[in-house]
């Protein structure tokens, strides 16, 4: 079955110091990919950064960077200097080629408050 | 560069009335899916699009019926509106079902069926 487990329902953290959100993935497919994408409290879901299941090194985005740990099946999410605006709503996301869906599996999400 | 756009905002039905979520995408991209996110979850796939006049269902899709006469809209269709049904809706696309591809999602419909 494939499946994503977010397993932090809440995380607080000080307003400039990194946080980490947690993200375990499970699949038998040797090719996927791994999304993050916020979501404030306005709705919107925002892209934030994609690991392939075949890249060597970590993905990064600015602040933001992909912590992946393939033998673990982890794909943990690191934010350095936090921001009050990084105050949302964090999901981890994986998407499989097997039936040429294209489809996007997500987990339940981490809700993070910054503060200041 | 519009991207993804959804309308209605917000909809309140009564329970056995039928509405369409209206999607467009400028982007001229191939795929596109229709999600729902209930409170405090992560979003579930209804159904999807890989062209014009190819439909088929994700994991929810009873309840709900698409089309795609057009590369750039994917209407999705509520026949019968039940509470269960409350939910908040995105529409995304993207060009391509690669692992790495992107999707793009529309800013959601939040739908209150009473």
């Amino acid at each position: 079955a494939q499946k994503i487990t977010q397993t932090q329902p809440g995380m607080f953290v000080q307003e400039k110091e990194a946080v980490t959100l947690d993200c375990t993935y499970d699949t038998s497919d040797q090719s996927y990919g791994l999304f993050w994408y916020k979501q404030p409290s306005s709705g919107e879901m925002i892209f934030l950064i994609y690991q392939g299941s075949y890249d060597e090194q970590n993905a990064t985005e600015g602040r933001y960077s992909l912590n992946f740990q393939k033998a673990r099946k982890s794909a943990n999410l690191v934010i350095s200097a936090s921001q009050l605006g990084d105050s949302a709503m964090y999901f981890c996301a994986m998407r499989v080629y097997s039936g040429n869906t294209g489809k996007l599996i997500f987990g339940q999400g981490t809700t993070l408050q910054v503060k200041p | 560069n519009a991207g993804v756009t959804q309308t209605p905002k917000f909809r309140i039905l009564k329970i056995g009335q039928s509405m369409t979520l209206q999607c467009t995408q400028d982007m001229n991209h191939n795929y596109m899916y229709w999600y729902r996110q209930d409170p405090g979850m992560g979003l579930k796939l209804i159904y999807y699009s890989v062209g014009a006049g190819i439909t088929d269902k994700g994991e929810v899709p009873n309840g709900y019926n698409v089309s795609r006469s057009t590369t750039e809209d994917f209407p999705l269709r509520l026949e019968l509106a039940a509470p269960s049904q409350t939910s908040v809706y995105f529409c995304a696309s993207s060009q391509r079902a690669g692992t790495g591809e992107t999707q793009y999602f529309g800013p959601g419909t939040r739908l209150l069926v009473l």
